[in-house]
């Protein structure tokens, strides 16, 4: 059975710290990785993630996929309270077929 | 452009009663698909859809149909609705297969009670 398992589910940290958030994942027809985050309503696309080993970054956020260990991590470094939301991992699959790990909340306190 | 839309917003309903969900993209996207999220559970799969005439069940389809008539809309009928059902449901679309087409673009959700 395809799944994509995220760690950990809740996380509750302070401004300024960095936060690591793990993907890991078992598919069958793999083609990439995304990371979304979800605020109060519906996701937003942050990253895409075909090739093994190639970090992409956004500003403060940063990502990179290993598909020998079937992961990905998303870190984000000094965190705001902005950064606070769930951010969803999902596998995408042949045909458009997305499956989405169950999403790490983020907290972060001022 | 106006992106992924959906209607409603919010709807409430009696068990058995059946509705449609509307979604609509003017991006002239050839994907489209419907995802349901329960706390707890991510996101998951009911129907998708890879052009005009084509669809195909995902992981979750049953008490759901769908079609696809046009590149724009995408409804999905519950049938006979359950509380079960009980959910926020999110329409996606992207432009088409390759690493730089795949993203897909979400609609702002409906949130659907069944009582």
């Amino acid at each position: 059975e395809d799944k994509v398992v995220q760690s950990p589910l809740s996380l509750v940290v302070h401004e300024g710290d960095t936060v690591t958030l793990n993907c890991s994942y078992e598919v069958t027809n793999f083609r990439s990785l995304l990371w979304y985050k979800q605020e109060k309503k519906a996701p937003t696309f942050l990253f895409m993630l075909t090739s093994s080993g190639i970090e992409k970054k956004s500003g403060r956020l940063s990502s990179i996929l290993d598909k020998k260990e079937l992961s990905s991590i998303l870190n984000i470094t000094a965190t705001q309270t902005g950064d606070s939301a769930i951010y969803l991992c999902a596998v995408l699959q042949g045909a458009q077929k997305l499956v989405f790990g169950q999403g790490t909340r983020l907290t972060i306190n001022p | 452009n106006a992106g992924v839309t959906q209607t409603p917003k919010f709807q409430v309903l009696k068990t058995g009663q059946s509705m449609t969900l509307q979604c609509a993209q003017d991006m002239n996207h050839e994907y489209m698909s419907w995802y349901r999220q329960d706390p707890g559970m991510g996101l998951r799969l009911i129907h998708y859809s890879v052009g005009a005439g084509i669809t195909d069940q995902g992981e979750v389809p049953n008490g759901y149909n769908v079609s696809r008539s046009t590149t724009e809309d995408f409804p999905l009928r519950l049938l006979s609705a359950a509380p079960s059902q009980t959910s926020v449901y999110f329409c996606a679309s992207s432009e088409g297969q390759g690493f730089r087409t795949d993203t897909q673009y979400f609609g702002p959700g409906t949130r659907l009670t069944v009582l």
